[in-house]
């Protein structure tokens, strides 16, 4: 198993600009979520999806959207990129209903904001 | 989700148990307490849940106080590897939406040879 993957690692965008950033997971899990880490704090949430078809919001939603179409796929539009979005973002998933709710984290995008 | 407390920061000397302590007041009796850590730059990894009974993995032991105001991760020979934030988060297990992580800052455990 590939477990969490997102692409891209790194991307600059301009202020305005719009992008999406993609996360895929193999391992069947229903439940997905995105976060955000700004420097020297911890997670946030942005959106979550407790399975395909059903996306609810975070802590922090503003300025993003989420769409979750099939179980594997969970990507991220950033809709007019503004510096304030500047951060790592980490997708996540888990079993929906598991004994252990334990959560898989991927490597993270690196995105920086001009 | 209750608030949990870590102390900012901690230091270990290689080859010795790193004990991190986490206080959880307010943890309601459905409410696990998880550990996950990050690794500079890279997605948190989990390490231990449990609930009230103390528990052992092979990465480390949670102890949890009978009135599970609060818990110790210990990692029991810790490595230079073992460097990074450790968090401690208190969440009910039911998923779905409860399956949200409420990070705080974590502790930042540096292993010094």
């Amino acid at each position: 198993n590939a477990g969490v993957t997102q692409t891209p690692k790194f991307q600059v965008l301009k202020t305005g600009q719009s992008m999406t950033l993609q996360c895929a997971q193999d391992m069947n899990h229903e439940y997905m979520s995105w976060y955000r880490q700004d420097p020297g704090m911890g997670l946030r949430l942005i959106h979550y999806s407790v399975g395909a078809g059903i996306t609810d919001q975070g802590e922090v939603p503003n300025g993003y959207n989420v769409s979750r179409s099939t179980t594997e796929d969970f990507p991220l539009r950033l809709l007019s990129a503004a510096p304030s979005q500047t951060s790592v973002y980490f997708c996540a998933s888990s079993s929906w209903g598991a004994g252990t709710d334990t959560q898989y984290f991927g490597p993270g995008t690196r995105l920086t904001v001009l | 989700d209750a608030k949990t407390t870590q102390p900012p920061s901690m230091d270990c000397a290689e080859g010795r148990a790193a004990n991190l302590p986490c206080n959880h007041s307010t943890i309601s009796g459905n409410e696990y307490v998880y550990w996950y850590r990050q690794i500079h730059s890279q997605g948190p990894q989990y390490i231990i849940h449990g609930l009230k009974n103390n528990e052992t993995n092979e990465m480390a032991s949670l102890i949890i106080t009978e009135d599970r105001k609060s818990s110790t991760l210990i990692l029991p020979h810790a490595t230079l590897r073992d460097t990074a934030v450790y968090y401690c988060i208190a969440q009910a297990n039911y998923g779905g939406s409860q399956g949200n992580l409420i990070f705080g800052k974590g502790t930042k455990l540096s292993v010094k040879p």
